[in-house]
């Protein structure tokens, strides 16, 4: 079974720019979720998605972030403008849904996001 | 309330001795305890899972302690290998409530270093 894949793998851009990271998760998953990584601290989540619905984006700095997953699978998380603390590895998540909950998220390599 | 606190920030171990790491949490609607490894490079990798139903959770090396009355748990390592040195994060979500999200909550992370 192929896992979550990501792309880039690595992502340098100047502050204010934009970026975007693109995630492909495990086949048949519904649920994706996006992280982000700082350096030295476990993952936070961004936002969460149900086929292509919105279950979770408390955490997701709507001022300059946005994620969307036209068609349920494949999905997108922008950032734009850049700022120097955004500086991360943001981290795609998948899992299967189920009514009792689905708990068991498969991550992929990660995009390790540079701002200068 | 949110928060899983993991301790300790660094760890080493000579092979085949026992690792320990720690976590807490406060979030008594926490009912999945999920343990990742992540290799330098890589994304997070499930590792073992625990629900409070259980105190105690064995996979082959990996065991997991835990003790609801106190809200802690535990990663053992038995017989630490230096392929075993990575850093290991524990993390802690709720029950799905209609529409809620499944987040994890990560600790900040244990780096493992095992010494041949």
């Amino acid at each position: 079974e192929a896992g979550v894949a990501q792309s880039p793998r690595y992502k340098i851009i100047e502050k204010r720019q934009s970026v975007a990271f693109w995630c492909n998760p495990i086949s048949g998953h519904a649920t994706l979720y996006w992280y982000q990584q700082i350096l030295g601290q476990g993952p936070k989540l961004l936002i969460q998605f149900q086929n292509n619905g919105v279950v979770d984006d408390s955490q997701l700095p709507k001022d300059r972030f946005s994620a969307e997953r036209l068609k349920g699978v494949d999905s997108t998380l922008k950032i734009q403008p850049a700022k120097l603390e955004d500086s991360a590895v943001y981290l795609c998540a998948s899992s299967l849904w189920a009514v009792w909950g689905s708990y068991e998220q498969y991550f992929g390599p990660g995009t390790r996001l540079t701002v200068t | 309330q949110q928060q899983v606190k993991q301790s300790p920030q660094s760890l080493i171990v000579q092979k085949g001795g026992i690792s320990i790491i720690n976590c807490a949490y406060e979030n008594t609607a926490f009912d999945y305890f999920p343990w990742y490894q992540q290799f330098p490079g890589k994304g997070p990798a499930l590792l073992i899972a625990i629900r409070p139903d259980v105190s105690e959770k064995k996979e082959g090396r990996f065991t997991i302690s835990f003790n609801k009355s106190a809200k802690q748990f535990s990663l053992h390592i038995m017989d630490s290998q230096p392929g075993d040195s990575a850093t290991y994060f524990c993390a802690a979500t709720g029950r799905r409530t209609q529409g809620g999200s499944e987040k994890l909550v990560f600790g900040k992370g244990t780096k493992l270093t095992v010494n041949p």
